[in-house]
């Protein structure tokens, strides 16, 4: 059974479009995290929920917002997608923050900017 | 900065062999380092979390080893089989972060019958 789950599996969105990606978890975990992963490339943390609180890494572009309206779903919001946004975008949970929390990922959505 | 590296980038063996993947990282102060695999298109699974007092993890055909001092961790896979073809990432969780993983780019594994 699916833990962690991602829709859509493909989003296909118009430069400078606004897309939102989806997550829900029924772990009840308390950290939700978004990860951006290129092709070929190190998925990189865009920015993480502690419970409510919301903590962005230091170099994640400005046209990546997120929202966490309760435990079980997260949002993640591109306000003007470029073509450079174009990536599987990988969600996923931990129980708690910190060390030796294993992370729990979701399928990702692939999205295609044209 | 934290770099993860990960060595051989493509890999391709014939069934049964037994293999080694490599992954190493130029900051030793971590909490712990992990092995994923990914398979096509898909979401990451974790494999062995390697705690920073630990020296290796086993589970099943896998063995993860981790050398902080020298920055390094292998995953060694036992009598391999077609359904191990994917990509294998390590990520490193450092002290001072707050649940932010440093992953490397990935060894894509492909097991021939």
């Amino acid at each position: 059974d699916a833990m962690v789950i991602q829709n859509p599996r493909y989003q296909v969105t118009q430069f400078g479009k606004p897309v939102t990606l989806s997550c829900s978890q029924t772990l009840n975990h308390n950290v939700m995290y978004w990860y951006q992963q290129k092709s070929s490339q190190a998925p990189k943390l865009l920015f993480h929920y502690y419970d409510k609180d919301f903590n962005n890494e230091a170099d994640t572009p400005d046209n990546f917002q997120s929202r966490r309206p309760n435990t079980s779903f997260c949002f993640l919001d591109i306000r003007s997608p470029g073509l450079g946004d174009a990536a599987m975008y990988l969600c996923a949970t931990s129980r708690d923050r910190g060390r030796d929390e294993k992370l729990f990922f979701g399928s990702g959505t692939q999205l295609s900017v044209l | 900065k934290q770099e993860v590296t990960q060595i051989p980038a493509a890999l391709s063996v014939p069934e049964g062999e037994n293999l080694v993947l490599n992954c190493s990282f130029t900051d030793s102060a971590i909490y712990n380092l992990q092995w994923f695999r990914q398979d096509p298109g898909k979401g990451l699974t974790s494999l062995l979390l390697i705690q920073s007092s630990q020296r290796e993890q086993t589970s099943g055909r896998l063995n993860a080893s981790l050398d902080k001092s020298s920055g390094r961790s292998t995953l060694y896979i036992a009598a391999s089989q077609p359904g191990d073809s994917a990509t294998y990432l390590c990520a490193v969780e450092l002290w001072r972060s707050q649940g932010n993983l440093i992953f490397g780019k990935g060894t894509k594994l492909s097991v021939k019958p």
